[in-house]
């Protein structure tokens, strides 16, 4: 199986911050990344896919890139509704695998 | 607007079956380029996916190794819509489960169907 990890698992931020959260694959999956974003009792909301594209309606504050192993997902300026926990997924090879999340919480 | 719709039991006894249905409206189950899936959350598990149907000329199906023994999904053409049933359940499969199209990642996503393994 494929291993995600991300970094960090949580972090403090404030509005109008530059966030960037790293999401690692445990061999290469080129770039079949997609990341996600869950607000609590809710289910989680595809944003980006595969790795750099943008899902129709979110906002371009927003942004993916990498390739092979090491992915990033970046806010560029951190809006009230973008705390959440993200989730990147790797779509390389079943099992399709999620990283653990990475909490982004109000400073 | 593709929308999916969980429906099932929420409580199970430990041993008995898991059965849980998600009907799709804006889309259709035997789309070539969809996949339909079903994954479930919980705070020591995280997300985990169970296994997916798709047409592609003929229906297939994949499972989670580690649930293959005890999972089946499968499509009902007829209504539009595909189901999980999971075997000799455990506590350890208490969950929050979903299913959720995959169409390039998984999106849209059903509402969530909270599953308790309990006696």
């Amino acid at each position: 199986d494929i291993q995600m990890t991300q970094s960090p698992s949580s972090l403090s931020a404030s509005v109008g911050d530059r966030v960037t959260i790293t999401c690692r694959a445990s061999q290469n999956i080129n770039n079949l990344l997609n990341w996600y974003q869950q607000k609590p009792g809710q289910a989680p909301k595809l944003l980006i896919y595969p790795a750099s594209t943008l899902k129709s309606g979110v906002p371009s504050r927003f942004s993916g890139s990498g390739s092979g192993t090491d992915f990033t997902l970046t806010i560029s300026s951190l809006q009230p509704e973008d705390f959440a926990t993200y989730f990147c997924q790797q779509s390389y090879s079943t099992p399709l695998t999620f990283g653990p999340g990475t909490k982004v919480e109000i400073k | 607007q593709v929308q999916l719709q969980q429906s099932g039991s929420g409580l199970v006894k430990p041993s008995q079956t898991l059965s849980l249905t998600c009907a799709i409206s804006g889309d259709s189950v035997s789309n070539n380029l969809a996949a339909w899936n079903w994954i479930r959350q919980s705070p020591s598990r995280g997300l985990e996916w169970l296994g997916r149907t798709y047409f592609r000329s003929k229906w297939y199906n994949e499972y989670a190794l580690s649930m293959k023994s005890r999972i089946s999904i499968n499509p009902d053409t007829s209504k539009n819509q595909f189901s999980l049933q999971l075997n000799s359940v455990t506590p350890e499969d208490t969950a929050l489960y979903y299913c959720a199209r995959d169409f390039g990642g998984f999106g849209p996503w059903g509402q969530g169907t909270r599953v308790t393994v309990s006696s």
